[in-house]
């Protein structure tokens, strides 16, 4: 089993509509937690950190259920601009900090 | 503002070629790492820094070498390169880890192809 677990998609979408994309994670001592965006052929960048509390940026919602170990993106009133592959990325520490990648999500914003 | 820089953005090599990547960042971070992508594989680390001089194994450490002479550069080697490293090759850093919490910023890739 993989440490971080994604659905690889692809969502096909239309713009303006609500997706949302789950990860979970197999380390119950899992303590940071990221969402990176990666578009096609290029490097991934930070999209948003998750806060035990659930967070929003914009559009954007990260929520972390650490009974159940997953955590959750929402992107509402989907645009064109939006369509890349998400990250799920967490984070244990062990003698040092390990962050594992998920494999990702990749998401299609159609007009 | 530069972050972090790959070089060489591409190359192709022929089996038992060796060559060296190279990765810099201006951000004054103690941590870098090596990592590899692959289709339908995410990013594995192959090796990481926590600072200037000493280096540890990642996830898939073999058949790659790695050195951190100065705290802004970071060097992966391929001493015999082989069919299956062929990969992008993405180098990151980040500030002092032990606190958690701090993302990774990444170069723009290395694509590697060996023949």
């Amino acid at each position: 089993r993989k440490e971080v677990e994604q659905d690889p998609g692809p969502f096909n979408v239309p713009e303006g509509a609500t997706v949302a994309f789950n990860c979970t994670y197999s380390n119950s001592a899992s303590q940071s937690f990221f969402w990176y965006r990666q578009d096609c052929r290029k490097e991934p960048k930070l999209l948003m950190s998750v806060y035990s509390s659930g967070n929003e940026d914009g559009r954007f919602t990260a929520q972390l259920n650490r009974a159940s170990q997953y955590i959750s993106l929402l992107i509402r009133d989907s645009k064109l601009s939006d369509s890349a592959t998400y990250l799920c990325v967490v984070e244990y520490y062990t003698g040092g900090f390990k962050t594992i990648f998920g494999a990702g999500t990749r998401l299609f914003v159609k007009a | 503002n530069a972050g972090v820089t790959q070089t060489p953005k591409f190359r192709v090599l022929k089996t038992g070629q060796s060559m060296t990547l190279l990765c810099a960042q201006d951000m004054n971070h103690e941590y870098m790492y090596w990592y590899r992508q692959d289709p339908g594989m995410g990013l594995r680390l192959i090796h990481y820094s926590v600072g200037e001089g000493t280096t540890a194994k990642g996830e898939v450490p073999d058949g790659y070498n790695v050195s951190r002479l100065k705290k802004q550069n970071f060097l992966l080697g391929l001493e015999s390169a082989a069919p299956s490293q062929t990969s992008v090759y993405f180098c990151a850093s980040s500030s002092t880890a032990d606190a958690g919490d701090q993302p990774q910023h990444f170069g723009d890739g290395t694509r590697l192809s060996i023949l």
